[in-house]
């Protein structure tokens, strides 16, 4: 079946503008996490959502950052205002949910590259 | 993630094995897993382990779990250039939200 699908998958923006980056899980996913990678970094965790709720936000540097899933299976990432700090790798990937964590690990996709000038 | 602690690089010829070790600080860690990241990829789940058990074995892949020591190794037999990644380990605790958290990634650099 299809995989986690990110886009887009490379997004150049200006200092100072407004993003939205967008996350498709695996059908039938509730778990859905954002995490964040810089270069020669592992990935850091930003937002989970299990079904539509935030259920855990903590990751979010500052609140520049939002992110929301209306419907429980699509969710976009925002970034406001974006600074050159925010130029990384953001991944998004989904899992069958909490209960038996193990046995429903997170798959992700292959990210979106934002590189802010 | 600080809690979570792999040398940075590994470099092997074609045919030996590698080992990638990894140490975790977080006792309550239930799970822990292995995931591959090829350039421009996102991460590929390789391997899981439940922390009651010592070891578990899928093909090339031996992942062996001391967790007295908090420490967690992914063997592979047979090394190929095609293995050539970034290995993640990541954990993830019984208690809180159960969001896994990885290491810096060991970059494993195969040599023909």
């Amino acid at each position: 079946g299809a995989g986690v699908s990110q886009t887009p998958s490379n997004k150049v923006t200006e200092k100072g503008k407004y993003v939205e980056l967008r996350c498709d899980p695996i059908s039938g996913h509730t778990a859905l996490y954002w995490y964040r990678q810089s270069l020669g970094q592992g990935p850091e965790f930003l937002i989970y959502f299990q079904g539509t709720g935030a259920a855990d936000d903590s990751g979010l540097p500052n609140d520049r950052f939002f992110a929301v899933r209306p419907e429980g299976s699509v969710s976009t990432l925002k970034i406001q205002r974006t600074e050159r700090g925010d130029s990384a790798v953001y991944l998004c990937a989904s899992s069958l949910g909490v209960q038996g964590a193990g046995n429903s690990p997170l798959h992700f996709g292959n990210g979106t590259r934002l590189t802010v000038t | 993630g600080e809690d979570v602690e792999q040398s940075l690089f590994l470099s092997v010829r074609e045919g030996d094995s590698s080992v990638i070790n990894c140490t975790y600080t977080d006792s309550s860690s239930t799970y822990l897993y292995w995931y591959k990241q090829e350039p421009g990829a996102g991460l590929q789940l390789l391997t899981y382990i439940f922390s009651n058990m010592d070891m578990k074995q899928d093909q090339r892949l031996t992942v062996l779990l001391n967790k007295k020591d908090k420490h967690l190794s992914l063997r592979i037999a047979d090394t190929q250039t095609g293995d050539s990644a970034i290995y993640f380990c990541a954990e993830r605790a019984s208690g809180g939200s159960y969001i896994p958290t990885f290491g810096r990634g060991t970059s494993l650099i195969v040599h023909p």
